[in-house]
């Protein structure tokens, strides 16, 4: 009954790679988030998706794209991967794009680029 | 753009002691939540506390509570009694009401609680 899931949780790969990350929410919630923390433990946005469309796009190279195939599921694809991908990778919900709404945050994913 | 700052990398305490953490941000807004966030070694991350900048009075919850300062711009986290799995990183973190709603994160705090 986890309320929102990754997988993987580990994904190591190598520079140039293409790879996915998914995510899913069983909360019923309108808006889904990619987050990034890098080595330094710093966490930025990339994404965000409400009721399927994008509405935050920070800047993040394009070789990143997020697809919401659903209002369940926020995916990322990362093309030709590079060494400073490695990060650990969030995905969160909240029910409305409101800060009144918690978000819930997944397990995580730790990318590693060799 | 907002930015949020939190001056303490490391804080170390003994168990049941308090432990005040800081937060300092900046914004021209006036409608804003600002969060604490904890990250256990287990790496995920758990919303602590949160604070409407509305509101007057701090927000508490259990054994945490802030000390919400709008003037000065300071939201610190305060622990009392505190207990070992207290141990974790904490974020602080601002998101405004209005416009894209992101979480704006702090660089966070690596707060050890020691036995």
């Amino acid at each position: 009954d986890t309320a929102v899931s990754q997988t993987p949780k580990y994904l190591v790969t190598q520079m140039g790679n293409d790879k996915s990350i998914k995510c899913e929410q069983n909360l019923g919630h309108d808006t889904m988030y990619w987050y990034k923390q890098d080595s330094k433990k710093f966490l930025k946005i990339m994404f965000s998706y409400n009721n399927k469309e994008l509405i935050i796009n920070e800047t993040v190279p394009n070789r990143f794209s997020p697809k919401s195939p659903d209002k369940a599921h926020l995916n990322l694809h990362i093309n030709s991967l590079e060494l400073g991908d490695s990060a650990v990778y969030f995905c969160a919900s909240s029910q409305f794009a409101d800060p009144a709404y918690e978000q819930y945050f997944g397990p995580g994913t730790r990318l590693t680029v060799t | 753009a907002q930015t949020v700052t939190q001056s303490q990398p490391e804080m170390s305490v003994q168990e049941a002691e308090t432990v005040t953490l800081s937060c300092t941000y900046d914004t021209s807004e006036n409608n804003y939540y600002l969060f604490w966030y904890k990250q256990p070694p287990s790496r995920q991350m758990i919303l602590v506390i949160r604070q409407e900048a509305y509101k007057q009075q701090n927000a508490t919850e259990n054994r945490f509570s802030v000390n919400f300062q709008k003037a000065a711009k300071s939201f610190s986290l305060k622990i009392s009694d505190s207990q070992l799995g207290d141990t974790a990183m904490y974020f602080c973190a601002f998101m405004r009401r209005q416009g894209a709603q992101k979480l704006v994160f702090g660089q966070g705090t690596r707060l050890t609680i020691n036995p």
